[in-house]
């Protein structure tokens, strides 16, 4: 089956400064790649999707790419805020009915 | 709409035990699904449907059971609890399939269960 692996586990950056989680998948079939943010008590919240049939998605200060040939996306938050702070989730899934596959999360700390 | 809801929030069992969490869904949607997230660690999923008499497992099914007798609701059984069931489980919905893409999945607000 699917997994996927992401880095960095934790992350601290400063405000306004960017920051960048890193997934990759091992099953090359897959080609939905998520990103969830969750809040401490809270269910994970999509905040941008991409599909395998392109290569980066922005929405406003949150982008995120893929490369298929290496088998890895990434998050990309610019202009980072302290309502940024939260912890983050990649998950991959293969066009199936068989839901997502998620990575283990980066909890992501913006220091004032 | 609601979306997708979830009861009850919080449950404290006893092992041995049994208990059905609910979900419910107002989005039409045709597929649900079962994850549990333990501290610290990411979404596995534990059994999923694409519609009402349907349901697959998932990476996690050992210890769970689920039906689907409508499209609105996804119910989660569990049977003789067991402390590594504790963990906070969310329900989610999608539209499903459309040229081989998954629609996006919209999670409930999660029943965080204790088996002591």
């Amino acid at each position: 089956g699917e997994n996927v692996e992401q880095h960095p586990s934790t992350l601290s950056v400063q405000e306004g400064d960017s920051a960048v989680i890193k997934c990759t998948y091992s099953d090359s079939a897959s080609n939905y790649f998520p990103w969830y943010k969750q809040e401490l008590g809270k269910r994970p919240q999509l905040i941008i999707d991409i599909r395998s049939n392109v290569g980066e998605k922005k929405d406003q200060r949150i982008a995120v790419t893929l490369n298929k040939t290496a088998k890895h996306f990434s998050l990309h938050i610019t202009e980072t805020q302290p309502e940024d702070s939260a912890v983050y989730f990649c998950a991959a899934s293969g066009g199936g009915a068989d839901g997502l596959t998620f990575g283990k999360g980066t909890h992501l700390i913006i220091q004032p | 709409n609601a979306g997708v809801t979830q009861t009850p929030k919080f449950r404290i069992l006893k092992i041995g035990q049994s208990m059905t969490l609910q979900c419910a869904q107002d989005m039409n949607h045709n597929y649900m699904y079962w994850y549990r997230q333990d501290p610290g660690m990411g979404l596995k999923l534990i059994y999923y449907s694409v519609g009402a008499g349907i349901t697959d497992k998932g990476e996690v099914p050992n210890g769970y059971n689920v039906s689907r007798s409508t499209t609105e609701d996804f119910p989660l059984r569990l049977e003789l609890a067991a402390p590594s069931q504790t963990s906070v489980y969310f329900c989610a919905s999608s539209r499903g399939l459309a040229g081989g893409f998954v629609y996006e999945q919209y999670f409930g607000p999660g029943t965080r269960l204790t088996v002591t």
